[in-house]
Formats: C-alpha cells, structure tokens, sequence
C-alpha cells in the first residue's frame, strides 16, 4: 500500500526559510512531486524528484532520498503570499498518492 | 491557453440522481485523474487515465464511473450519488504522469 506523512500545520516568519519534510512508503516509485495549494484554489505544481538529490528553483527546492522514503520542500525569503498548503505525493507506478498536506502560514 | 476545465464549479443534488462532472484539457495530454479533497483527508485519486480506452482504478473508486473515449475529455459519472460523495473534485492532466495540470475544482453537495 501507499502511506504518506507529513506535518498538519507548520508557522514561519516573513523572510526566512522554512523545510517541510515528507516521509512515504509505497508498493513502488516513480517520483515524488510538491503542490502548493492556496485557500479555495486547486493545487498547482512546485516540483518533481525521481533521482536522489536536491532540485532547486528560485526560492524553492526540494531534496529526495530513496533509500530513506523522504523528502523536503525547502522554502526561502518567505513572503507572506507563500502562506499556503503544500501537498507531498508519490507516484507508484501509475497512481498518485498524496499526503494530507501540510498548512503554512507565514507571519510579519 | 493550456487549461483543463470542469463543468459544473458548483452542484447541489439528491440523493440517487445521476449525475455527470464534466473534464476538458487542451493541453493533449495522454494522463488524466479524478480526485476529491475532503478536510483532514486530503487529495485522493479516484479514478486515472493512461490514454484513451485506458482507465484504472484509483484509491476511492467506489461508487464512480469514468470513460475516456476522446484524449481531451475524462468524465465523472456518479450514477447513484450518496451524501458521503459530497466534496470537492478536481480533474487533473499531464504528460506522460509529470507534473499535473488541474481543473478549477467541482463543489459537489448531496443531499
């Protein structure tokens, strides 16, 4: 089965850097994607990792460990726009299976 | 401009009413996907499209249809709706399973 977790809510200041971890077990691996999901929006995408390592665009970057199940979704010089849910999700094969999503608010 | 769109944004229904969400993508895109998003539940798949005449089941399949017989088009079909179908659905599309492009989202309520 697919089992994917991730922190509920996370709180940060304007300006400064904040990592969301996700942790995933599945019955296989095809990649792992970040959405950022605003209020009442639907999701749009912010990255996708299939080989171990980290992809950096602009402010944000996401990093991918395999053999750990585990990724993070680095945000830099927060701004209060970025207040947002962000979405973690695996895809087995064909599926995709998305996290609960992890709530940040970004505060002055 | 590259969209996918779904029909209605809003509908409010009964109990066993059959109903149809609508899905449409410009982008041709050979993978399409129904989710719903339920609060403390998050985003789960109920049904996906490799390509045309190709579907499978997602996660939450129960009690939902889907047909793809043009690339561009991926509907939801709730042929018996039910209140634990109330929800927020959304379409999405992508090339080859990469990066998916989704719909505005399909306020669903049954009553």
């Amino acid at each position: 089965g697919q089992n994917i977790d991730q922190p509920t809510e996370m709180t940060a200041t304007e300006g400064a850097i904040v990592q969301i971890n996700c942790t995933y077990q599945t019955s296989g691996f095809n990649g792992l994607f970040w959405y950022q999901q605003h209020a009442g929006e639907a999701p749009t995408f912010l990255s996708y990792n299939v080989l171990d390592g980290l992809e950096e665009k602009g402010r944000f970057s996401s990093f991918l460990s395999r053999s750990k199940g585990y990724s993070y979704l680095l945000l830099k010089e927060l701004q209060m726009k970025d207040s947002a849910s962000y979405l973690c999700a695996a895809r087995p094969y064909q599926k995709v299976t998305f996290g609960t999503g992890t709530k940040l608010q970004v505060i002055p | 401009e590259a969209q996918v769109t779904q029909n209605p944004r809003y509908l409010i229904t009964v109990t066993g009413k059959k109903l149809t969400v609508t899905c449409s993508q410009n982008m041709n895109h050979e993978y399409m996907s129904w989710y719903r998003q339920d609060p403390g539940l998050g985003l789960r798949q109920i049904y996906y499209s490799m390509n045309v005449e190709v579907t499978d089941k997602g996660d939450v399949p129960e009690g939902y249809k889907v047909s793809r017989k043009e690339k561009r088009n991926f509907p939801l079909i709730l042929e018996s709706p039910s209140p634990n179908q109330t929800s927020l659905y959304f379409c999405a599309s992508s090339a080859r399973g990469y990066e998916q492009y989704f719909g505005p989202g399909t306020r669903l309520t049954v009553t």
